[in-house]
């Protein structure tokens, strides 16, 4: 079965902490990894793509395939990355729509 | 915002009417697709449309149809809302030169009373 599980539903730091929200798939399959970020009441945006291997925001993210894991990483947290984050994967044929977890809230205090 | 916009942003229903939800995009994007956001559950992918008149069910597709009679508009319609209906609902389209990146409208929230 294709399954995105982000275990925390929310997850508490102070500014200047590191951050790590964690994201496991089951999936048939070579898919492509997502992460979205929803600030309050507003759009999902996309943040990264495993394949483009950017740095957005200063968050990064590994595929590592043989735990099947994407965890999103911040070495240092700001107070503005205080959102819901969703990670999401697809399978590689155009068009396949995107499959979400359940979402992980970061609440970043001073 | 990939030139999506959905309308209407905010609605409040009674119980047994229909309403429908549009989507519009400006950008002559092949797929389109609508979820609903949940606490607790996420997103969960209703419907989706690989083209004109070319649409598929998803994971919570009971009590809602859609139609796509052109390239800009995708329909979605609770064919007689209910409680459990009442949700943020999404559109979202696959840009297709991003992989399977799909880009968010800004959300349409639904109550039904």
């Amino acid at each position: 079965a294709q399954r995105v599980t982000q275990p925390e539903k929310l997850l508490s730091v102070f500014k200047g902490a590191p951050v790590e929200l964690k994201c496991n798939y089951s999936y048939s399959g070579s898919p492509e990894l997502f992460w979205y970020v929803q600030y309050s009441r507003q759009r999902l945006q996309l943040l990264l793509r495993h394949i483009s291997r950017e740095s957005i925001k200063g968050f990064t993210a590994d595929l590592n395939k043989g735990e099947t894991s994407f965890h999103l990483k911040k070495p240092f947290a700001q107070e503005e990355d205080s959102a819901m984050y969703y990670c999401a994967l697809s399978g590689y044929q155009a068009g396949t729509a995107l499959i979400f977890g359940k979402g992980t809230t970061l609440s970043v205090s001073s | 915002d990939a030139g999506i916009t959905q309308s209407p942003r905010h609605k409040v229903t009674e119980t047994g009417t229909p309403v429908t939800l549009r989507c519009h995009q400006t950008e002559n994007h092949r797929y389109m697709y609508w979820y609903r956001q949940d606490p607790g559950h996420g997103l969960r992918l209703i419907h989706y449309s690989y083209g004109v008149k070319d649409t598929d069910k998803g994971e919570v597709s009971d009590g809602y149809s859609v139609s796509r009679s052109k390239t800009e508009d995708f329909l979605l319609t609770l064919e007689s809302a209910t409680s459990s209906q009442t949700s943020v609902y999404f559109c979202a389209i696959m840009s297709g030169f991003e992989g399977n990146t799909i880009y968010f409208g800004e959300g349409s929230w639904l109550t039904v009373v």
